[in-house]
């Protein structure tokens, strides 16, 4: 079937402009996750939804960066006047339930690099 | 608050020998491991995962990891290297409500 799909895979910006980046997660997944993933920084928790429950935003850096999931299936994060530190990999991840063991699913992940 | 730290930003070693990446962690709760791989431009993918079950896990492409609760610790292991090992490695620890928590990652060489 078919695994946990983003877009853009690449993404050239201008400092001060709005990006948004999609994730489409494994059909039936509830949980979907936001990491960004920095060089030598590993993987940076942003933001978490699960179900219709209130997304997790513990991770989101400032209040330049959101996230929204409609209809419980695609999510899309944005980012608002992008700075070059925003340059990054963002992925996306997804996973059956909240359970604590659950296996997330990554996607490819989209390479945001700010000018 | 859990953490966890890898040893060693970058481990070589040749085709045929022993592979050992460190991972270190810190939890207020018996916690959840797991190592991811990443191989070059691809997603993470799930190399194995300890749940409280066995402490010696198995994995897939012929890795394994021990928990030891005395050393916090969940090395991930594999007798013998291969050429397609060559990726980066995370592990990651889950306690509690909190989200995964993710070391900084060790790339792996191996050298033919």
């Amino acid at each position: 079937g078919a695994g946990v799909s983003q877009s853009p895979s690449n993404k050239v910006t201008e400092k001060g402009k709005d990006v948004e980046l999609r994730c489409d997660p494994i059909s039936g997944h509830t949980a979907l996750y936001w990491y960004r993933q920095s060089l030598g920084q590993g993987l940076e928790f942003l933001i978490y939804f699960q179900g219709n429950s209130a997304p997790d935003k513990s991770g989101l850096p400032s209040d330049r960066f959101s996230a929204e999931r409609t209809g419980g299936s695609v999510s899309t994060l944005t980012i608002q006047r992008t700075q070059q530190e925003d340059s990054a990999v963002y992925l996306c991840a997804s996973s059956p339930d909240r359970g604590r063991t659950d296996t997330q699913y990554f996607g490819p992940g989209t390479r945001l690099t700010v000018l | 608050a859990q953490s966890v730290t890898q040893l060693g930003s970058h481990v070589s070693v040749s085709e045929g020998a022993l592979v050992l990446l460190r991972c270190n962690y810190s939890s207020s709760v018996p916690p959840y491991l797991f190592w991811y791989v990443q191989y070059p431009n691809q997603g993470l993918q799930l190399l194995l995962k300890y749940t409280s079950a066995a402490t010696l896990v198995k994995g897939i492409n012929g890795f394994e990891a021990e928990f030891k609760k005395s050393e916090t610790s969940f090395h991930l292991t594999k007798p013998s290297a291969h050429m397609s090992d060559a990726a980066e490695y995370f592990c990651a620890v889950e306690s509690g409500n909190t989200p995964l928590v993710f070391g900084k990652g060790t790339r792996l060489s191996v050298i033919a």
